[in-house]
This record gives structure tokens, C-alpha cells and sequence, in this order.
């Protein structure tokens, strides 16, 4: 069964302090582990896709990073704005377009 | 472009009752999947339509039910509703094309309360 663990449930900081979310699974035949944030009362909006060991991708103050078992997000000096859910989901391998989703991390940026 | 689209935002209903939510893909986009996301339980998915076929099915009971029509909306049924059944349900679409990673773009949700 597949399995995701994200870790911490619920993480502050101080605005421009740096951090990182942990995304462990479980997952067959990996096809692409993906990042989502959800603000409050809003669909989840996509921010990575990563499909293999090793990969990096950016986008402004967000960095993921993927191993074999685990993918981080590394937050670098947050600002309030950033503040929301951020949930990943690997989808396992060919023939399942399903993805499974961790319970995601709180994050809260205090300015 | 427009996004998911999901109608209603808001229901109640109460015990027993049945609903139907829509949802129309971003244009183009041939896949629709459904997830219900409880504070509980988080994002789980129900099921997965492409080309007016489910293709992929969730851990839920046969009172949850969906299909997809010809120009790619679709429509989840939820039969005799239970408390248990208030959540926000999520519609994805993707292009789905074989043999890649497709995205899955999020609407905005439909928020079902049950009395």
C-alpha cells in the first residue's frame, strides 16, 4: 500500500527565516512525485514535478529536491504571503494516473 | 486560459439525501479525477475518468459514484449521504497523455455540508 508521511504537521517562522519540509513514501514504480500549496478554502495549486533521483527545481523562495525515499522543500527566507498548506503526492507507475497525497505541513510566516 | 471549474461551491444537504457535483476540465484536457479532502483523513482519492471511462477507482463505498461525458465534464454522485460525507470535494483535470506525468490542476472545490 502506498504510503506518505509528511513532516512537521505544522511549522513558524520569522519572515526570512530558512526551513525545509519533509515528503517520505512509499510508492511502486514511482512515475513523478508532485508539490502543491493549498491556501485556506482553495484548491490545491501546483508548484513542482519531479521524476527522478537527484532533480532539483526552483521557483522564487522554493526549492525541491528529490532522493529515492524522500523529496524536500526547502523554503528560502519566507514571507508572509508564503504561508499556506503544501502538500506533495508521489503517483506510482504506469497504468495508475492516481496520486497520493500526505496530510501536508501548516506553514505560518510571521512577519 | 480558464481553470477547473466546480459547481456548486456550497451545498447542505441532510442525512439520507442525494448530490451531484459537476465539474468542467480546463479546456483540452481529457482526464478528470475526483478527491474528497476531510481535515481527518486529508486528500483521498475517489476516482479517475478519461474518455468517459473510469480508469482508476479509490477505497470508497458504491455510494460514490461519477462519470465523465463526451466533451470531458463530469459529475460525481454521492447516494444516501452520511454526516461522514461532509468534506470538500476537488476536482483535478489533466491532458493525460499516455506515458507521461501529466499535471493535475485543482478547482476550487465544492464544500458539502451534511445535518
Amino acid at each position: 500500500e502506498d504510503q506518505v508521511t509528511q513532516s512537521p504537521e505544522a511549522l513558524r517562522l520569522q519572515e526570512g527565516e530558512s526551513s525545509s519540509l519533509n515528503c517520505s513514501y512509499t510508492v511502486s514504480g514511482l512515475r513523478g512525485l508532485f508539490w502543491y500549496r493549498q491556501d485556506p478554502g482553495k484548491g490545491p495549486e501546483f508548484l513542482f514535478t519531479l521524476y527522478s533521483a537527484g532533480e532539483e527545481k526552483e521557483k522564487e523562495r522554493l526549492k525541491a529536491t528529490l532522493t529515492k525515499k524522500e523529496s524536500f522543500l526547502h523554503i528560502t527566507a519566507p514571507k508572509p504571503e508564503d504561508s499556506a498548506t503544501y502538500l506533495c503526492a508521489p503517483r506510482r507507475g504506469a497504468g495508475s494516473y492516481q496520486l497520493t497525497f500526505g496530510k501536508g505541513t501548516k506553514l505560518s510566516v510571521i512577519p | 486560459k480558464a481553470g477547473v471549474t466546480q459547481t456548486p461551491r456550497y451545498l447542505i444537504k441532510t442525512r439520507g439525501q442525494q448530490v451531484t457535483l459537476s465539474c468542467s476540465p480546463i479546456s483540452g484536457h481529457r482526464s478528470v479525477s475526483w478527491y474528497q479532502q476531510t481535515p481527518g483523513q486529508g486528500l483521498q482519492f475517489l476516482f479517475e475518468y478519461f474518455s468517459e471511462t473510469q480508469r482508476n477507482k479509490g477505497n470508497f463505498p458504491g455510494r460514490f459514484s461519477g462519470r465523465q461525458f463526451s466533451n470531458s465534464r463530469s459529475e460525481m454522485n454521492v447516494s444516501t449521504l452520511e454526516l461522514g460525507d461532509s468534506a470538500l470535494y476537488l476536482c483535478a483535470s489533466s491532458l493525460s497523455s499516455r506515458g507521461s506525468t501529466d499535471t493535475q490542476y485543482f478547482g476550487p472545490g465544492t464544500r458539502l455540508t451534511v445535518l
